[in-house]
C-alpha cells in the first residue's frame, strides 16, 4: 500500500479480555517495528521484526505482550488479559533494509482499557 | 547500546522567534539521525534526516539541522516560528543493525 496501516484506529476494551492489533507495512519493507506511546509520554520500544523473525523483542513489558509477523507483511501486536495501564497508542512503522531510509509510521491504534 | 537525548521536554517561543530544539546521541560509529514531527492525535512524520554528506540538512516547512561529530549533536532549527509549528518532536538515531532509537520528544509550544 502507499503508507503503513494499523487496524483499528480505536480500540476500547474491557480489563482482562485479549486485543489484537494488526499493522500493514509499505509493500517491500523488510523491517517492521511497534513502539507504545503512553499519555504525555515518548516512545516506548516493543519490538523490532526483520522479514518474519523478531531479533530484538527486549522491549515488550511481560509475558502478556506478543507479536508475530507472515510473510514478511502483516504484523499483529497481541496482548492478553489487558490491564489499565496498557491503555496507549501503540504505532506501527516500517523501514528498508538499507540504512539510510527512514522508518515510515502508522496513524496508530488508540487502545483503551476500561 | 546507544541513545538519544532530547534536552527540555517542553519548549516556548514566540511566534517568528528562533526555534532550537537540542539532540544529543551516543554512537560508537557514525549513524544516520533524524527528526520526526507528531501533530495531535497523529502518527510521526519526517522532517529531515542525515545520512552522509554535507552535515546541513534542510527539511520540509523550514526547518533544518546540523550533524556536529564532534560535539554528538544534530540540533533542529528554524528561523522564525510559526503557529502551525506547535507539535512533538522527536529526534531519533538508526544504527547499522536497523534498529531506531528515539529520544523521548520535545513539546513545542508557540505564543502569539
Amino acid at each position: 500500500g502507499a503508507g503503513v496501516s494499523q487496524s483499528p484506529s480505536n480500540k476500547v476494551t474491557e480489563k482482562g479480555k485479549d486485543v489484537e492489533l494488526r499493522c500493514d507495512p509499505i509493500s517491500g519493507h523488510t523491517a517492521l517495528y511497534w513502539y507504545r506511546q503512553s499519555l504525555g509520554q515518548g516512545l516506548e520500544f516493543l519490538i523490532y521484526f526483520q522479514g518474519n523473525s523478531a531479533p530484538d523483542k527486549s522491549g515488550l513489558p511481560s509475558d502478556r505482550f506478543s507479536a508475530e509477523r507472515t510473510g514478511g507483511s502483516v504484523s499483529t501486536l497481541t496482548i492478553q488479559r489487558t490491564q489499565q495501564e496498557d491503555s496507549a497508542v501503540y504505532l506501527c512503522a516500517s523501514s528498508s533494509r538499507q540504512g539510510h531510509t527512514e522508518a515510515f509510521f502508522g496513524q496508530g491504534t488508540r487502545l483503551t482499557v476500561v | 547500546a546507544q541513545s538519544v537525548t532530547q534536552l527540555g521536554s517542553h519548549v516556548s517561543v514566540s511566534e517568528g522567534a528562533l526555534v532550537l530544539l537540542r539532540c544529543n546521541y551516543s554512537s560508537s560509529v557514525p549513524p544516520y539521525l533524524f527528526w520526526y514531527v507528531q501533530y495531535p492525535n497523529q502518527g510521526l512524520q519526517l522532517l529531515l534526516k542525515y545520512t552522509t554528506g554535507a552535515t546541513l540538512v534542510k527539511g520540509i516547512n523550514g526547518f533544518e539541522a546540523e550533524f556536529k561529530k564532534s560535539e554528538t549533536s544534530f540540533h533542529l532549527t528554524k528561523p522564525s516560528a510559526h503557529m502551525s509549528d506547535a507539535a512533538e518532536y522527536f529526534c531519533a538515531v538508526r544504527n547499522n543493525f536497523n534498529k531506531f532509537y528515539f529520544g523521548s520528544g520535545t513539546k513545542l509550544n508557540v505564543k502569539p
